[in-house]
């Protein structure tokens, strides 16, 4: 079935350090998605994304938190400055449509682990 | 708030049994309801999912239940594998937005 591609698939940083999550969501897909997963809960939507706009995010979407996709290459994530709870695993997601009933397609994870 | 509830947190079947995942929500506007299973170390993906035109959708031995009324859905797993085991989530999402919300996931074991 179609992949997502998450680089890298873990992290580890100093606290208050920039981090940056790659996706490389499925080819022909147009809407992104970063999802959050703290160790054995539940996942949290955090933001999507549609033709270099931010269309939804959640409060966990904090001011330090950017997305971008600059030109067609990786959906990124960046966390600048780091946070102790920032420590997470970070899913991308990406789907052909925008609808609320389409599907989407979930990459493998980024382990981010803040000191 | 959570706005998408899920019980139980984790469930323990036989092989060849049924499994029974519960999930309710409050939010009436919620239109989509998809589970999705997640083996350990890899990503959630789809399994199943049901819009509230029906009260039922089948896939194999997998079958979601629908009750609007009552604000709640299910999961049956029939004749259970072991290979079934996993964390299963339920999540809603509402016409008027496209973010999912996620339940708190069910850890199911399937004992051969």
């Amino acid at each position: 079935g179609p992949k997502v591609l998450q680089i890298p698939s873990h992290q580890i940083i100093d606290m208050g350090q920039m981090v940056t999550l790659n996706c490389d969501p499925v080819s022909n897909h147009l809407y992104f998605y970063w999802y959050k997963q703290i160790l054995g809960q539940q996942m949290e939507f955090l933001v999507n994304f549609y033709n270099g706009k931010v269309m939804e995010k959640s409060k966990l979407f904090k001011d330090q938190f950017s997305v971008e996709r600059p030109d067609g290459s990786y959906f990124t994530l960046k966390i600048q400055p780091t946070a102790l709870e920032d420590s997470a695993v970070y899913f991308c997601a990406s789907s052909l449509a925008g609808q609320f009933y389409a599907e989407q397609f979930f990459g493998p994870g980024t382990r981010l682990t803040v000191l | 708030q959570q706005q998408v509830r899920q019980s139980p947190q984790s469930l323990t079947v036989w092989e060849g049994e049924t499994a029974i995942l519960n999930c309710s929500y409050e939010d009436s506007t919620f239109d989509y309801f998809p589970w999705y299973h997640q083996f350990p170390g890899e990503s959630p993906a789809l399994l199943i999912a049901i819009r509230p035109v029906s009260n039922k959708k089948e896939d194999g031995r997998f079958t979601i239940f629908f009750n609007k009324r009552e604000k709640k859905f299910s999961l049956h797993i029939a004749d259970s594998q072991p290979g079934d085991s996993a964390t299963y989530f339920c999540a809603a999402s509402s016409n008027s937005g496209t973010y999912q919300r996620f339940g708190t996931g069910t850890k199911l074991q399937v004992v051969p």
